[in-house]
């Protein structure tokens, strides 16, 4: 099955900065990578998608960009607020086609005011 | 639209007792989910549904059943509680067709003691 691993497992940036987390999957036939958002106590929620057909994907201050080749994705944040503060949880389709998901670790972001 | 929902939000069990841990979702989604979710671990995949009457295995199924006998609930059932199975509990759905977003629960809180 497919494999994701997440790095770092902690993040902590300076309020305005940029953050960026970093997911690596076993899989080439995946073709569907999310990132969920999940605070202290509250259910796991999208924030971003994409799919293997493109490179790279925004949406206001954050972004994704896939690299196949390498089999890795990221997670970038710009301009971080105090409400950015979260675990983020990427995640790989489990093949082509799948609608099962595999999840990495987690991320804990801290964004310091 | 509710969503998905879980009952009940939080739940003590002695070791040994059984309980089911209810999941419903009223956006005629196809595919449901049951995920638990440890520290640091991440969300793994207890077992999920592919529609009605289909189940199958995720990566962690043992001490736990599923059943799907209508499109909006899918219960998870634990038999024999163990304290390994504390944990929090999270059931998602997605639509299919093509669209492989989950959406999440509020999850279950259990604590096996």
């Amino acid at each position: 099955g497919e494999n994701v691993e997440q790095h770092p497992s902690t993040l902590s940036v300076q309020e305005g900065d940029s953050a960026v987390i970093k997911c690596t999957y076993s899989d080439s036939a995946s073709n569907y990578f999310p990132w969920y958002k999940q605070e202290l106590g509250k259910r796991p929620q999208l924030i971003i998608d994409i799919r293997s057909n493109v490179g790279e994907k925004k949406d206001q201050r954050i972004a994704v960009t896939l690299n196949k080749t390498a089999k890795h994705f990221s997670l970038h944040i710009t301009e971080t607020q105090p409400e950015d503060s979260a675990v983020y949880f990427c995640a790989a389709s489990e093949g082509a086609g799948s609608y099962q998901l595999t999840f990495g670790k987690g991320t804990k972001l801290s964004v310091i005011p | 639209n509710a969503g998905v929902t879980q009952t009940p939000k939080f739940r003590i069990l002695k070791i040994g007792q059984s309980m089911t841990l209810q999941c419903t979702q009223d956006m005629n989604h196809n595919y449901m989910y049951w995920y638990r979710q440890d520290p640091g671990m991440g969300l793994k995949l207890i077992y999920y549904s592919v529609g009605a009457g289909i189940t199958d295995k995720g990566e962690v199924p043992n001490g736990y059943n599923v059943s799907r006998s209508t499109t909006e609930d899918f219960p998870l059932r634990l038999e024999l509680a163990a304290p390994s199975q504390t944990s929090v509990y999270f059931c998602a759905s997605s639509p299919g067709g093509g669209k492989n977003i989950q959406y999440f629960g509020a999850g279950t809180r259990l604590s096996v003691l």
